[in-house]
């Protein structure tokens, strides 16, 4: 099947600093990566579409020079968080589809981020 | 846009029982996919079932199916025989042809033993 992984799965930074979250395919090539953000005991919140070799597209109201993303491989997608504030804390999660098959995706196992 | 509601925030059933847990969605798309995801406590997304829409019959895996009536716009979950196991966070998803998707608000399951 299917395999999607993410690292790190657990960061702890200080206000202010950023942090980057990949995303690898781990046995396929994905040409589009979703990036999400979920809270505790909510639903995921589509955060942005990560295309390769071009700009991400971002859903309405994320802030783009916030949440950096780059697609720079067909197996890995980069997320970096900038500035990060306490606000910002959160479970952030991304897949891709399997296989070339876009419409079902397959997620990778989240990072969580903590910022003090 | 599509939505995708979940009307029980919450279900709990007992071990080796059945439940069904329901989904309605809105599209004016004729092409689309549907699936249940799972999301235990680890939080990791795992696919559960998924329907084409073209497709009239009813998914099943293993001992989860689906009743999908597409002129009602409806996508439900059963679960059989439950397990301790399938305690989780069930989101139901519409997927365009291109991946994107939009989740319903999840439901809860408990499984009583």
């Amino acid at each position: 099947g299917a395999v999607v992984s993410q690292h790190p799965s657990w960061v702890i930074c200080k206000s202010g600093t950023s942090v980057k979250i990949e995303c690898r395919s781990l046995d396929f090539q994905a040409t589009t990566m979703f990036w999400y953000r979920q809270f505790p005991k909510q639903s995921l919140m589509l955060m942005a579409t990560s295309n390769e070799g071009s700009k991400a597209t971002y859903e309405q109201g994320v802030e783009k020079d916030k949440f950096l993303i780059n697609h720079a491989s067909l197996t890995l997608s980069t997320l970096t968080v900038t500035s990060a504030h306490p606000e910002d804390s959160s479970f952030y999660i991304c897949s891709a589809g399997g296989a070339g098959t876009q419409e079902t995706q397959y997620f990778g196992p989240g990072t969580r981020l903590l910022v003090l | 846009a599509q939505t995708v509601t979940q009307s029980q925030p919450e279900m709990s059933v007992q071990e080796a029982e059945t439940v069904t847990l329901s989904c309605t969605y809105d599209t004016s798309e004729s092409d689309y996919y549907l699936f249940w995801y799972k999301q235990p406590p680890s939080r990791q997304m795992i696919l559960v079932i998924r329907q084409e829409a073209y497709k009239q019959q009813n998914a099943t895996e293993n001992r989860f199916s689906v009743n999908f009536q597409k002129a009602a716009k409806s996508f439900s979950l059963k679960i059989s025989d439950s397990q301790l196991g399938d305690a989780a966070m069930y989101f139901c998803v519409y997927n365009t042809n291109a991946g994107k998707s939009t989740f319903g608000d999840g439901t809860t399951l408990t499984v009583k033993p």
